[in-house]
């Protein structure tokens, strides 16, 4: 069965590091691309952008390009979103999802999210 | 490529038909996906290819449309049914882009 795990939710500070994280199981993490979707509170979906973990190929958002980092680790089959000064605009819900096909596709398979609260 | 939906929100009653539109800024091909989320739950894959129904997705969801237009139908809605539904391109990146999307609630 195919399952993504994310990390538990956190509240940090503003100007905080933050790394959270997403655990494949039941299938190839190395072959399909991984992708972050931000949800702000009531708003809507969001895409962040992609890695793929077998060579560590990352995409991203224009929006999000330097703004965070999107790595993963093949050895735990985890996959990784990071920020180094968070804002409190950054207070939303994180998913992770599998993203079918090599080179394009939907997300197949979510992460049950990650809530981030940044606040002071 | 931008995401249009509509309408924003749909008031219709259990076994009524619903009718959910996406137009895309330019061509998309039939790279459209369309997704449910209900409160509180990550979304879920409904349509992929613009018409291929994903694993386990009841045959009264159906979905039509290339280039830039789409059409998300469910034939006879279910209690189940009343969510929130996203378009999302994925033939140009990045990004693969959502629309907005379109609360299907009860009248």
């Amino acid at each position: 069965e195919v399952q993504l795990v994310q990390s538990g939710a956190e509240v940090r500070k503003p100007g905080e590091s933050l790394k959270i994280s997403c655990k494949g199981s039941g299938y190839s993490f190395t072959t399909y691309w991984i992708g972050w979707v931000r949800q702000m509170p009531g708003k809507g979906l969001e895409w962040m952008g992609v890695i793929y973990p077998g060579d560590s190929d990352t995409r991203y958002s224009p929006s999000f390009q330097g703004q965070v980092t999107i790595s993963a680790d093949k050895s735990l089959s985890t996959a990784f979103l990071q920020w180094s000064g968070l804002k409190a605009s950054d207070t939303a819900m994180y998913y992770c999802a599998r993203q079918v096909g090599v080179a394009s596709g939907p997300f197949d398979y979510w992460g049950q999210g990650t809530l981030v609260t940044v606040s002071s | 490529i931008v995401m249009t939906q509509s309408p924003a929100t749909l008031s219709a009653s259990p076994g009524e038909r619903a009718t959910l539109s996406c137009r895309a800024s330019q061509s998309v091909s039939i790279n459209l996906a369309w997704y449910q989320q209900k409160p509180g739950q990550a979304p879920r894959l409904l349509i992929s290819g613009a018409s291929t129904r994903a694993t386990g997705i009841p045959a009264r969801f159906s979905g039509s449309g290339s280039g830039t237009e789409f059409t998300l139908t469910i034939s006879s809605l279910q209690s189940e049914d009343f969510a929130v539904y996203y378009c999302q391109q994925y033939n140009s990146w990045p990004p693969w882009t959502f629309g907005q999307g379109t609360k299907v609630e009860i009248k």
